[in-house]
């Protein structure tokens, strides 16, 4: 069973546009989402975090929100840029410091 | 820069071989080190939790006794792929955070058993 899911596999935006990723999970007692960016044959890179106190976290273009009650977080890139092409996990942890339970990934591809 | 930091970052080994993947917090004391595995176009999905001092915990469906891990130290834990086989060919990363920061990854290291 699948806690933590990303529905969309892959997203296409034209540059400058805004990008939204969006994130589903099913256990309650995720406290901490993160998102991260991968490249092929790279560890996944720390984007973004966002604790269940929160509804909101921004930082520079990427802004995470989050919808407790709907256990839905998304991912906003405005604007986008071609270098942001990657794929993108959404992840969730009990503790700020425990183990993360991945999504299956949104490739993401910015257009020129 | 990196904070995490994974060795080697490729093997190319023939089968019955056995592999030693290093994984060292870099400007932080990790007591905890997580192993996860990505197959081709699928999510990163944990191996194990990696305790300094302590044995490491394993997740359902993954053999102890193949992947073995040590972690000795603050900043550094071990996964042993023993006795490889082209099964187990596939991309290994590595994470550790701490209190003050969120969990990071290493480059990843990718297994290639003949």
């Amino acid at each position: 069973d699948q806690q933590v899911k990303q529905n969309s596999p892959s997203l296409s935006v034209q540059e400058g546009r805004i990008s939204i990723l969006n994130c589903d999970y099913t256990n309650s007692m995720f406290d901490y989402f993160l998102w991260y960016k991968k490249y092929p044959a790279e560890g996944p890179t720390f984007l973004i975090s966002i604790s269940s106190i929160k509804d909101k976290n921004e930082d520079g273009r990427f802004t995470v929100f989050l919808n407790k009650s709907a256990k839905h977080l998304s991912l906003h890139i405005v604007p986008s840029q071609p270098g942001d092409s990657a794929v993108y996990f959404c992840a969730a942890s009990k503790t700020p410091t425990g183990q993360l339970t991945f999504g299956s990934g949104t490739q993401l591809t910015v257009l020129p | 820069g990196a904070v995490v930091s994974q060795h080697p970052s490729r093997v190319i080994c023939k089968s019955g071989t056995s592999v030693k993947i290093e994984c060292r917090s870099l400007d932080f004391q990790a007591t905890t080190m997580f192993w996860y595995r990505q197959f081709p176009k699928q999510s990163l999905m944990l191996m194990a939790t990696s305790n300094e001092g302590s044995k490491a915990t394993y997740e359902q469906g993954v053999e102890k006794d193949k992947f073995l891990i040590n972690h000795a130290s603050l900043t550094l834990s071990t996964l042993t792929v023993t006795s490889a086989h082209p099964e187990d060919s596939s991309f290994y990363i590595c994470s550790a955070g701490d209190s003050n920061q969120p969990q990071h990854f290493g480059d990843g290291t990718r297994l290639s058993i003949l």
